[in-house]
């Protein structure tokens, strides 16, 4: 398996204009999640989706941020508009979790930079 | 809510010195560990995890951890650290009996490793 498949590995966007990240988790995983790293703030949940339903969403900064994961292989975050403290590597992971998570699979992430 | 705090932010040796990381969490029931390490420009890698049984955990790449059930630690240790483990290492933990729940991470901590 190619593991988790992150779209585009770079995003440089003006402030104002729409991102849409995109995230092909492992065949069979059922648990996807998305994850943002910045300096300041280290690595945190955006939120985690469980055979394709948003659990918990807690952790979208604010309304400009979306998720959606139309499929059981597909998810993307969208961020609408951008502004450049959304500057950050964002990552998606997923797993196979038939009771508490065992592991986590992480894609390269991508690296967003707005200005 | 549970949270992982990892002491160091940054830490330097030279090769050959022994490593250790200190990780705590704040959750007092049963967890699950894990250490993952990102080297530069990576995604995030499992280096181990500890479920249940032996306290000290094994890893790759020479690592091992050792879980501290009375201090709330999972610090990460390394006998003699070699020039490619200069990376960013991350403790997570997530409840071992609360269902399909994602990780929690501490902000990490990078270790350089110098000649």
């Amino acid at each position: 398996d190619a593991g988790v498949i992150q779209s585009p590995r770079h995003e440089v966007t003006e402030m104002g204009q729409e991102v849409t990240l995109r995230c092909k988790p492992i065949s069979g995983h059922n648990s996807l999640f998305w994850y943002r790293q910045t300096m300041m703030r280290g690595l945190e949940l955006l939120i985690y989706f469980n055979n394709n339903v948003p659990i918990d969403d807690s952790g979208m900064p604010e309304d400009r941020f979306s998720a959606k994961m139309p499929n059981a292989s597909f998810s993307t975050l969208k961020i609408q508009p951008s502004e450049p403290r959304d500057s950050a590597v964002y990552f998606c992971a997923s797993s196979l979790v038939t009771g508490p998570l065992t592991e986590a699979f992480f894609g390269q992430g991508t690296r967003l930079t707005v200005v | 809510a549970q949270s992982v705090s990892q002491h160091n932010h940054h830490v330097i040796l030279s090769e050959a010195a022994s490593l250790e990381l200190g990780c705590n969490y704040s959750y007092g029931g049963t967890v699950n560990l894990f250490w993952y390490v990102q080297y530069p420009g990576q995604h995030l890698q499992l280096l181990l995890k500890y479920f249940s049984g032996d306290p000290l955990v094994k890893g790759i790449k020479g690592f091992e951890a050792e879980f501290i059930k009375s201090k709330f630690s999972f610090n990460l240790r390394k006998p003699s650290v070699q020039w490619s483990d200069t990376a960013e290492y991350f403790c997570a933990v997530i409840l071992s009996n609360s269902g399909n729940t994602p990780l929690v991470f501490g902000k990490g901590t990078r270790l350089s490793v110098i000649a």
